[in-house]
C-alpha cells in the first residue's frame, strides 16, 4: 500500500493566518491526491481532488498544489470555521490510503 | 443534492456480527461506487472497501478480506457493511462515502454519511 505522511501532525494558528499543510507519498502518485476537512462528530468534507481542483462550494481560500510525491494544502486566510483536522488521501492505486491527519487548532 | 444517511449506533458483543446501512438519496444510486471508511478512537481514516451498485462488484482492502462483506440493494438505494467476528479493535465510527467518479470509481469521496458508531464490548 502507498503510505501518506503529513506534516505537521498539529499546528496552532490564529484567524487570518496563512496555513500550509504538507503531504508526502511513498511513491509517485501523479496528481491523484485529495484533501478532506474533518470536524469532530461530523462527516469528512472533500475540499480538493486531483491535487488542485477545488470541490464545488468550497471557499477559494483553500488551494492545493503538487504532483508526484509532494503536495501542499494552503488555507489563504484562516477563518474560525476552519479549525479542524485535515487529511490527504491518494487515489492512484487501490487501496486508497489517507495521511495521519493534521489538526489545526487555535 | 446527494445525501447519504446511515443507520444508528450499535453495541455488540465480541464474536458477534453487525450490519451497517447507508441509504442514498438525491442522485442515481447505481452510477457511483459507495465505499466504507472507518475511524477508530484517536486514529485517522482507513479505507475498508467499496461496491459499484450497477454491477454489484465489491472490492476490499487486504486487511478486511474475509471479515467484511459489502453489498448493495438497488431497490432501496442502500449499501451495507457487514462485519463478522467482532473484536474490541473493531470499535470505531464507520462512514459510507460516495465516489467522485461517474460509472467508474476514482477513489476520492465527494459525499459522506454522518457516521455510525459501533462499540464492541463484553
Amino acid at each position: 500500500d502507498i503510505q501518506m505522511t503529513q506534516s505537521p501532525s498539529s499546528l496552532s494558528a490564529s484567524v487570518g493566518d496563512r496555513v500550509t499543510i504538507t503531504c508526502r507519498a511513498s511513491e509517485d502518485i501523479s496528481s491523484f491526491l485529495s484533501w478532506y476537512q474533518h470536524k469532530v462528530g461530523k462527516a469528512p468534507k472533500l475540499l480538493i481532488h486531483g491535487a488542485s481542483t477545488l470541490q464545488s462550494g468550497v471557499p477559494s481560500r483553500f488551494s492545493g498544489s503538487g504532483s508526484g510525491t509532494d503536495f501542499t494544502l494552503t488555507i489563504g486566510s484562516l477563518q474560525p470555521e476552519d479549525f479542524a483536522t485535515y487529511y490527504c488521501q491518494q487515489s492512484y492505486s487501490s487501496p486508497p490510503t489517507f495521511g495521519q491527519g493534521t489538526k489545526v487548532e487555535i | 443534492q446527494v445525501q447519504l444517511v446511515q443507520s444508528g449506533t450499535e453495541v455488540k458483543k465480541p464474536g458477534s456480527s453487525v450490519k451497517v446501512a447507508c441509504t442514498v438519496s438525491g442522485d442515481t444510486f447505481t452510477n457511483y461506487a459507495i465505499s466504507w471508511v472507518r475511524q477508530a478512537p484517536g486514529q485517522g481514516l482507513e479505507y475498508m472497501g467499496g461496491i459499484m451498485p450497477i454491477s454489484g462488484r465489491a472490492n476490499y482492502g487486504q486487511k478486511f478480506q474475509g471479515t467484511v462483506t459489502i453489498t448493495a440493494d438497488r431497490s432501496t438505494s442502500t449499501a451495507y457493511l457487514e462485519l463478522r467476528s467482532l473484536t474490541s479493535e473493531d470499535t470505531a465510527v464507520y462512514y459510507c462515502a460516495r465516489d467522485g467518479g461517474w460509472l467508474q470509481p476514482r477513489y476520492y469521496f465527494d459525499s459522506w454519511g454522518q457516521g455510525t458508531l459501533v462499540t464492541v464490548s463484553s
